[in-house]
């Protein structure tokens, strides 16, 4: 059964520091893994997205990391900022053009 | 620019009373169209997808349906609304090279059923 966990289900850090969620999935055949940020009370918006070949991709402070034989992936925030405080989903896309949406972890950054 | 706009915001509806909610895409043609619905605390759960005008598929069986009338237009309705139906709807598109995840959401729209 394709399934994408997420790792912590929630995380509360202080304002500058960095920190990095995970995201496992048992999606097969892998065609893409997408990150999104979701702000409270809006619609998810798109942070980077991965194929089988690409190992790390950057936006800003935002950096994803893919292990395609391990089947991990993770987003690590540098210098965190109160506005990071959002929901991040992974979604991960099957070649055979099913796509399935991790559960989120909820990141709060506090001053 | 492509855009997406979605409506209403929030929306609060007596048990039993029909729904409708609109999803417009500008500055694409041809999109694959999304609804979902996300729950307090979880994830996005697709309900329907289309490919085309009059093209549409349901994943989950439930209260609501789904129309695409025109290529950029796609509508969530339901003609007697329960409980269960309150969540977070969100409207999708990617693009219609083929279905694939979507790309871009509308900013939502809140319904509460009392």
């Amino acid at each position: 059964k394709n399934q994408v966990e997420q790792s912590p289900q929630s995380l509360i850090i202080l304002e500058g520091k960095n920190c990095t969620l995970q995201c496992n999935y048992t999606v097969s055949p892998f065609s893409n893994l997408r990150w999104y940020k979701q702000d409270t009370g809006r619609g998810p918006v798109s942070l980077t997205i991965m194929t089988f070949s690409e190992n790390t991709k950057s936006n800003g402070r935002y950096t994803a990391t893919l292990d395609a034989d391990t089947k991990q992936s993770s987003l690590h925030i540098t210098a965190s900022q109160l506005s990071d405080s959002a929901s991040y989903i992974c979604v991960v896309s099957a070649i055979s053009q099913n796509f399935v949406f991790g559960p989120g972890t909820r990141l709060s950054v506090l001053p | 620019s492509q855009t997406i706009h979605q409506w209403p915001a929030t929306l609060v509806q007596p048990v039993g009373s029909p729904l409708s909610l609109e999803c417009t895409v500008e500055g694409t043609s041809n999109p694959n169209l999304y609804w979902y619905r996300q729950a307090a605390g979880r994830g996005l759960q697709l309900l329907f997808y289309s490919v085309g005008i009059g093209q549409i598929s349901s994943e989950v069986p439930q209260n609501l349906s789904a129309s695409r009338p025109q290529d950029r237009q796609f509508i969530l309705s339901s003609k007697k609304l329960l409980l269960s139906d309150s969540g977070f709807y969100l409207c999708a598109w990617g693009p219609g090279t083929r279905f694939n995840q979507p790309q871009h959401f509308g900013d939502g729209t809140r319904l509460s059923i009392l």
